[in-house]
């Protein structure tokens, strides 16, 4: 059972343009949604995070936008780099993923065309 | 100055071997985790330790052990090797079980042969 689908499973954007990525989630008990970035051979890194207290959260160019009825969130990536070439991964926990863990979707591999 | 750190980085066995992956982290953080990656590149929570304490232990078949000897040092022992092991191996720390951030290692690739 897959409690957080991720999509699309792999992106192509020109550099400059917006990289979009969309999670929805299943279980209403989650409330932290982190995103991570992972770069080949290394791991996981936290990118951005948001609690379902607020709709959108933006920090450079990421931002998170949250739906809480619609039970989905997305990343936005402005003006995308080839630097942002990688994996990205959205997750969801309740109480914050120390306790219960994190669920992960199943990734999104972004390619940033100069 | 490496924050998780894992070892090895690379392993190769056999089947029905015996295997450790060692982790450490310098954070002075409290909770520890082990994640799976596979193949396809899910990441799977395994295991979580608080302060030496084990609090997660999602299924797994329990030839899989943690060891936490210090809240520093998370470790992963794995009995009878089998070719589905394969996988890259995370070990991961966060401040506590609240709302902190994981910090990842870099991984471990198991290969079973």
């Amino acid at each position: 059972q897959q409690q957080v689908k991720q999509s699309p499973q792999s992106l192509i954007v020109q550099k400059g343009g917006i990289s979009i990525i969309n999670c929805a989630y299943e279980n209403t008990a989650f409330d932290y949604f982190p995103w991570y970035q992972q770069f080949p051979g290394k791991g996981p890194a936290l990118l951005i995070a948001i609690r379902p207290d607020v709709s959108e959260k933006k920090e450079g160019r990421f931002t998170i936008s949250f739906n809480k009825s619609a039970k989905q969130f997305s990343l936005h990536i402005m003006d995308s780099q080839p630097g942002d070439s990688a994996t990205y991964f959205c997750a969801a926990s309740r109480r914050g993923g120390g306790a219960d863990g994190l669920t992960f979707g199943k990734g999104t591999h972004l390619i940033i065309q100069p | 100055d490496t924050a998780v750190s894992q070892t090895p980085k690379y392993l190769v066995t056999q089947m029905g071997n015996d295997k450790s992956i060692k982790c450490e982290q310098n954070l002075g953080h409290d909770t520890m985790y082990w994640y799976k990656q596979d193949s396809k590149k899910f990441l799977k929570i395994m295991f979580s330790y608080n302060n030496k304490e084990l609090i997660i232990n999602e299924t797994v078949p329990n030839r899989f052990s943690p060891k936490s000897p210090d809240k520093a040092h998370l470790n992963l022992h794995i009995n009878s090797l089998e070719l589905g092991d394969s996988a890259v191996y995370f070990c991961a720390s966060s401040q506590d079980l609240g709302y902190s951030p994981l910090h990842f290692g870099n991984g471990t690739r198991l290969t079973v042969t």
